[in-house]
């Protein structure tokens, strides 16, 4: 069980610009899920796969957020035309759900991005 | 619409003295409750769970957590706070029908002092 992975770990860019996150799951888990968090806030969910196919989109995924998960495997986040309002911590979690309520969710390390 | 309140922004112990970190939460249905820990530049640690079994649930490090339905409280404790347990805390609720997707409170920063 080598954890949860993302990269970048940090990444600066312009405004204007497109990013690229990338999330690495644990090998055997099924659910994969984003999530975003600004400075001083709790991680606010953005999106979840079950295998490759996304089932929830949250209202904060704008438009210029599309995420991906190919062959049920690693995901990728990416956020077009960034805004600086987009700087924050972007997290990734990933779960074997088994019928059971209550599942435990591994984080990874997260992207951290900074919009000038 | 279920939720969770952090009651307090920030908690300051001693070292050796009970830690208190106070949730609240908010749900129509049976849900599961969650602490993680979130030290600074690393990820999130799940601490312990609450899936309507005992309602008194032991975690790592010493932690515990007690549900009570009747107040709709699920309060983290130590008995005895350590220097390495300052961190950012956050209660987190969950419905299983609802895909798993976690909601977090707004997070209790604990410091502890020598």
């Amino acid at each position: 069980d080598t954890g949860v992975s993302q990269d970048p770990r940090h990444k600066i860019t312009k405004r204007g610009q497109n990013v690229t996150f990338r999330c690495d799951p644990i090998s055997e888990h099924n659910r994969l899920y984003w999530y975003r968090q600004t400075l001083g806030q709790g991680p606010e969910f953005l999106t979840y796969f079950q295998n490759e196919a996304q089932l929830e989109k949250s209202r904060l995924l704008s438009d210029r957020f599309s995420a991906e998960r190919p062959k049920g495997s690693f995901s990728t986040l990416e956020i077009q035309r960034t805004e600086q309002g987009d700087s924050a911590m972007y997290l990734c979690a990933s779960s074997l759900t088994s019928g059971i309520q209550g599942e435990t969710q591994y984080f990874g390390p997260g992207t951290r991005l900074l919009v000038l | 619409a279920q939720s969770v309140t952090q009651l307090d922004s920030h908690v300051s112990v001693s070292e050796g003295t009970p830690v208190l970190l106070r949730c609240n939460y908010s749900s129509s249905y049976s849900p599961s409750l969650f602490w993680y820990v979130q030290h600074p530049n690393k990820g999130l640690q799940l601490l312990l769970k609450y899936t309507s079994a005992a309602t008194l649930v032991k975690g790592i490090n010493g932690f515990e957590a007690e549900f009570k339905k009747s107040e709709t409280s699920f309060h983290l404790t130590k008995p005895s706070a350590h220097m390495s347990d300052a961190a950012e805390y956050f209660c987190v609720v969950t419905l299983y029908n609802q895909g798993g997707k976690l909601i977090f409170g707004q997070g209790t920063e604990l410091s502890v002092k020598p």
